[in-house]
């Protein structure tokens, strides 16, 4: 099992691109999720999902926008890139609820 | 809205000494609670979990954390670390009904030799 993976690693953007990262999970999870960490601070909570299909908005949506078409993946978008978005991104994906989350390796994204 | 204090943002610790991260959080409904590893360059591991039941609870590489309802705490707890314990850790805590989390910013545990 190759657990999450996520896709691409490293990413430079200049402010006004667009960009979609791609999560993949191999585990048959319900729920996955999309954080982001910048510096001195915990992860927050961009947009999560509870099944194929659906998806829902989490602390902090604004300015992306999520997919959930199949299963084992879940795609995050940036329509229009900004320095503020500039972070490391996560991905996770449990069984259900309280399950325990499992987390990809990460994603660092740089918007110039 | 709940919200997570860790009161230590950096704990430098001998090798083989016992170590505790303090965790307090804040919250008008009932939550559970989480307490996560990161090491460099990954993505976060859950260490243990409290959803409900015994106060104690005992997680991986021999962490343990009591969840403390009265002073609304919920600190980890090695009794002997190792160098390999160098990590960020960070404290969760999620409301019941709802699936958006709040971490903390993080412990850096620093294990000396």
């Amino acid at each position: 099992n190759a657990g999450v993976t996520q896709t691409p690693k490293f990413r430079v953007l200049k402010t006004g691109q667009s960009m979609t990262l791609l999560c993949a999970q191999d585990m048959n999870h319900e729920y996955m999720y999309w954080y982001r960490q910048d510096p001195g601070m915990g992860l927050r909570l961009i947009h999560y999902s509870v099944g194929e299909g659906t998806t829902a908005k989490g602390e902090v949506p604004d300015g992306y926008n999520v997919s959930r078409l199949k299963k084992q993946n879940f795609l995050l978008g940036l329509e229009s890139a900004a320095p503020s978005q500039t972070s490391v991104y996560f991905c996770a994906s449990s069984l259900t609820s309280i399950e325990t989350q499992y987390f990809g390796p990460g994603t660092r994204l740089l918007v110039l | 809205a709940q919200s997570v204090t860790q009161l230590d943002s950096q704990v430098p610790v001998f090798e083989e000494a016992p170590v505790e991260l303090r965790c307090n959080y804040s919250s008008s409904v009932s939550v559970y609670l989480f307490w996560y590893v990161q090491y460099p360059n990954q993505g976060l591991q859950l260490l243990l979990k409290y959803l409900s039941g015994s106060t104690l609870v005992k997680g991986i590489n021999g962490f343990e954390a009591e969840f403390n309802k009265s002073q609304t705490s919920f600190h980890l707890r090695k009794p002997s670390v190792h160098i390999s314990d160098t990590a960020e850790y960070f404290c969760a805590v999620r409301p019941q009904r709802s699936y958006i989390p709040t971490f903390g910013r993080g412990t850096s545990l620093i294990v000396h030799p």
